[in-house]
C-alpha cells in the first residue's frame, strides 16, 4: 500500500522559514517524480512544484508564485521529499500535499499524502 | 482566477447523471491530457479519471471522462450519495513556464 506522510507544519512569522518532509512507502520512490500541492482554506488545488527522478538529473521546476523562494529537493536513500519554504507570505497559507507522479510527461498526480498546514500569520 | 474553468456547483438527485465541465485552452486541454481528482469532505484528493477517459482499479464505470478541443467533461451516472464531494480538471501547461494548471473546483451535491 502507497504511503505519503508529511510533516512539519505549523505556524510561522511573515518572512519566517518552514521546511516540510514527505515520507514515501509502498512504491518504488526513486523511479517517480515528486510534486508539492497546496490548498488554501476554502480555495481550491495549487501546484507548488516537482522533483524529477536521478534518470532525470533530479531536475526541479516551480509555480512563479514561489520560484525563488521555495526548494524542492529529495533523497532516495531515506525515500523522502522535501520544501523548504523561505520568506513565507500570508499568502502561502495552505495545506501542503506531497503526491507521486509517474516519471513521464503529463503524467497524473497518482497518490497524495494526508496534507500538513502551514500557517503563515503575525 | 484559475486557468482552467469549471461550474461552481453541480447537483443531482440519486440515480441521476451528471456531467462537469472544464474548459481551457490551446496551451493546456488542446495539447495535453485531462485528468480529474475527487476531494471528499475533509480528505485529499484522489486520482478519479487520467489520460481524458482512463479510470484507475478500483474507480467505479459510474465515473467517465471526455475530451473534445480545449474542453473536457466529466460524467457521473447513477449518482449516489458518497459521491458528493468536490471534483478538479487538471491538465499540463505548455505556455512559457510549463506548470500544472487545475480548474477551480465543483462542488457536487446529492439533493
Amino acid at each position: 500500500e502507497v504511503q505519503l506522510v508529511e510533516s512539519g507544519g505549523g505556524l510561522v512569522q511573515p518572512g519566517g522559514s518552514l521546511r516540510l518532509s514527505c515520507a514515501a512507502s509502498g512504491f518504488t520512490f526513486s523511479d517517480h517524480y515528486m510534486d508539492w500541492v497546496r490548498q488554501a482554506p476554502g480555495k481550491g488545488l495549487e501546484w507548488v512544484g516537482r522533483i524529477k527522478n536521478k534518470a532525470n538529473s533530479y531536475t526541479t521546476e516551480c509555480a512563479a508564485s514561489v520560484k525563488g523562494r521555495f526548494i524542492i529537493s529529495r533523497d532516495d536513500s531515506k525515500n523522502s521529499l522535501y520544501l523548504q519554504m523561505n520568506s513565507l507570505k500570508t499568502e502561502d497559507t495552505a495545506v501542503y500535499y506531497c503526491v507521486s507522479v509517474p516519471s513521464y510527461y503529463g503524467a497524473p498526480f497518482q497518490d497524495w499524502g494526508q496534507g500538513t498546514l502551514v500557517t503563515v500569520s503575525s | 482566477q484559475s486557468v482552467l474553468t469549471q461550474p461552481p456547483s453541480a447537483s443531482g438527485t440519486p440515480g441521476q447523471r451528471v456531467t462537469i465541465s472544464c474548459s481551457g485552452s490551446s496551451s493546456n486541454i488542446g495539447s495535453n491530457a485531462v485528468d480529474w481528482y475527487q476531494q471528499l469532505p475533509g480528505t485529499a484528493p484522489k486520482l478519479l479519471i487520467y489520460n481524458d477517459n482512463q479510470r484507475p482499479s478500483g474507480v467505479p464505470d459510474r465515473f467517465s471522462g471526455s475530451k473534445s478541443g480545449t474542453s473536457a467533461s466529466l460524467a457521473i451516472s447513477g449518482l449516489q450519495s458518497e459521491d458528493e464531494a468536490d471534483y478538479y480538471c487538471a491538465a499540463w501547461d505548455d505556455s512559457l513556464n510549463a506548470h500544472v494548471v487545475f480548474g477551480g473546483g465543483t462542488k457536487v451535491t446529492v439533493l
